[in-house]
């Protein structure tokens, strides 16, 4: 267990439709990643967030945004789904911008399914 | 722009046979590098990382890697292969300076013959 919590496990929704991802960071973690796994993409990077700032942004949809809210936990939001966002949404946390001390702990991963 | 090369998505191995994982990075500096586990239906799990203290480094359940900047390589290995080992392995990179974003390479699934 990496300390990391991210809900629901799994999510089945509809074409068009909004869900939202919740992630809880290990305790004393400031940094929040979110990254997305597919097959035909692979992981990918998608956004950090550091002590409620935004840090880091890599391929994110302009359909989807994030935040981190003052307790560190952070939630993504994917609107307007489609077909292809079906995929592992993994969420990560670390301490934070520490150079090579950092390690990020992966959380088990949220399965969204669009039909 | 950093990235990682994981050759062969699929790598059998017998059980207590060698376990090799390839990884080459291509980075303008020295990065840090990463190896994670996935094992099915569960998150990824740091199995171990270079971050230029040592150039060979050991990880958890008998993993290790050597880090070779002439090669820019960061090989996975383990001397003998145990049935848990199968999972999708993961090799990440990582710039030493800059924001703290992991790039995967592809993962290679391993699979133990009993």
């Amino acid at each position: 267990d990496s300390g990391v919590t991210q809900t629901p496990k799994h999510l089945i929704t509809a074409t068009g439709q909004r869900v939202t991802l919740r992630c809880s960071p290990r305790s004393g973690d400031l940094s929040v990643y979110w990254y997305q796994q597919s097959l035909d993409q692979g992981l990918q990077f998608l956004i950090q967030y550091y002590n409620g700032e935004e840090r880091a942004k890599g391929n994110i949809l302009e359909r989807f945004s994030a935040q981190q809210f003052p307790d560190l936990h952070s939630e993504l939001n994917l609107s307007s789904l489609e077909l292809g966002d079906s995929a592992l949404y993994f969420c990560a946390s670390s301490v934070g911008p520490q150079g090579a001390t950092d390690t990020q702990y992966f959380g088990p991963g949220t399965r969204l399914t669009v039909l | 722009a950093q990235s990682v090369t994981q050759l062969g998505s699929h790598v059998s191995v017998s059980e207590g046979a060698l376990v090799l994982l390839r990884c080459n990075y291509s980075s303008s500096v020295p990065p840090y590098l990463f190896w994670y586990v996935q094992y099915p239906n569960q998150g990824l799990q740091l199995l171990l990382k270079y971050t230029s203290a040592a150039t060979l480094v050991k990880g958890i359940n008998g993993f290790e890697a050597e880090f070779k900047k002439s090669e820019t390589s960061f090989h996975l290995t383990k001397p003998s292969a145990h049935m848990s080992d199968a999972a999708e392995y993961f090799c990440a990179v990582r710039e030493p300076f800059g924001n703290e974003k992991l790039t995967f390479g592809t993962g290679t699934r391993l699979t133990i013959i009993p």
